[in-house]
């Protein structure tokens, strides 16, 4: 069984400030993709990665996934209040399968 | 272009009552996924149907079960509804085939067994 354990759980952070979120496995995963879940709403593709060590930028958003495609990590700059949300990673599956593994997410809040 | 539309966006439900869910997927995808997120949880894999034909499972039980329609959109059926099925249920569309890997979520319906 794939799993993905994202750290922290829970981060509340300032305005303005710099923070990173961790996505974790023990499995290779073909593709990892970062969602934003607001409450009560299904979640929003931000990004996926595909190629070991790629780096996607996204305005103050930075993605890298791992050499080894077992790990991947989001980098927020100067994180506003806009910014609050649920982050989920979730790791793709292999060629004819959408089956996505998500993780338990991180809760992010950004304080005015 | 049309997203993906889910409906309801609430329920509520009895005990070993059914249910079904409803899925439009966005305009010229071809497959569904559905997930099931409990509160505080990451979504977890149900099924995915692709031509009309169930093609993975994730670990839920048989009375969980969906249907895909020839326009593509999709039911989700839960049987003998127990309290943990309490859940927001999510259905995801993709385009098999399409050299893509994204999956393209709908708003979700909130589903409460009571």
């Amino acid at each position: 069984t794939q799993l993905l354990e994202q750290s922290p759980q829970f981060l509340s952070i300032q305005e303005g400030e710099n923070l990173t979120v961790y996505c974790n496995s023990s499995s290779v995963f073909s593709s990892l993709q970062w969602y934003r879940q607001e409450p009560g709403e299904g979640p929003v593709l931000l990004v996926t990665v595909v190629t070991g060590g790629e780096v996607k930028k996204l305005k103050r958003l930075t993605f890298q996934f791992g050499d080894a495609r077992k790990d991947s990590s989001l980098h927020i700059t100067a994180a506003q209040p806009g910014d609050t949300g649920l982050y989920l990673c979730a790791g793709g599956p292999g060629a004819g399968s959408y089956q996505l593994t998500f993780g338990k997410g991180t809760k992010l809040s950004v304080i005015p | 272009e049309t997203g993906v539309t889910q409906s309801p966006t609430h329920l509520i439900k009895t005990r070993g009552q059914q249910v079904t869910l409803r899925c439009s997927s966005q305009s010229g995808h071809n497959t569904v996924s559905w997930y099931q997120q409990a509160l505080g949880q990451g979504p977890q894999f149900i099924f995915q149907y692709y031509r009309e034909e169930e093609n993975g499972r994730g670990n839920f039980p048989p009375r969980f079960s969906g249907l895909q329609f020839p326009n593509y959109s999709s039911e989700l059926n839960v049987n003998a509804l127990e309290l943990d099925d309490s859940a927001l249920y999510l259905c995801a569309s993709s385009l098999m085939g399409g050299g893509g890997t994204e999956a393209f979520f709908g708003q979700g319906t909130r589903l409460t067994v009571v």
